[in-house]
């Protein structure tokens, strides 16, 4: 079955930086691939997500990206800010197929 | 639309103990999905099911079950409750997708917070 690989589960960066969150899939079948975003508390919500016939999507200051030859795809915020910090879990699945979730990465923007 | 909606949000079990954690959507979807996620970690699937009267096993089954005697209803049964089952659970659902064409997004409930003391 799919199995999917997230790094790194800790990322520190200054505000006002960029965060890149990186994942990989193994099932090659995978065709749809969402971010969620999850604060202390609360539910995950989707953030962003992309499908295997898009290489990118952005949407204001986040972005994902997509290889599907190397399978894997990745989560680019840029300025970050105060209410980026956070949880963010990759995901992938197939047609009619059950979501597979990454381990998460914990976010922390620096003042 | 309510969306996804599971109840109680909070609940003390000794353990020997039974619960049902209730799950329910509004949204008609055919997917519903049972996670669990352990403080600090992430989300790990115990139980989904891809429409009425089907279910099956994710990563982490054991000492749950789950039935879907309708579309809009998922319980997940605890039977004999351990501390090990301590945890937050998440319900999810989401749209079948096309035949062919790629799943959509998944709607999580607020989740159930669970001790087993």
């Amino acid at each position: 079955g799919e199995n999917v690989e997230q790094h790194p589960s800790t990322l520190s960066v200054q505000e006002g930086d960029s965060a890149v969150i990186k994942c990989t899939y193994s099932d090659s079948a995978s065709n749809y691939f969402p971010w969620y975003k999850q604060e202390l508390g609360k539910r995950p919500q989707l953030i962003i997500d992309i499908r295997s016939n898009v290489g990118e999507k952005k949407d204001q200051r986040i972005a994902v990206t997509l290889n599907k030859t190397a399978k894997h795809f990745s989560l680019h915020i840029t300025e970050t800010q105060p209410e980026d910090s956070a949880v963010y879990f990759c995901a992938a699945s197939k047609a009619n197929d059950k979501i597979i979730f990454g381990k998460g990465t914990r976010l922390h923007i620096l003042p | 639309n309510a969306g996804v909606t599971q109840t109680p949000k909070f609940r003390i079990l000794k353990i020997g103990q039974s619960m049902t954690l209730q799950c329910t959507q509004d949204m008609n979807h055919n997917y519903m999905y049972w996670y669990r996620q352990d403080p600090g970690m992430g989300l790990k699937l115990i139980y989904y099911s891809v429409g009425a009267g089907i279910t099956d096993k994710g990563e982490v089954p054991n000492g749950y079950n789950v039935s879907r005697s309708t579309t809009e209803d998922f319980p997940l049964r605890l039977e004999l409750a351990a501390p090990s089952q301590t945890s937050v659970y998440f319900c999810a659902s989401s749209p079948r997708s096309h035949q062919g064409r790629a799943n959509t997004e998944a709607f999580f409930g607020q989740g159930t917070r669970l001790t087993v003391v």
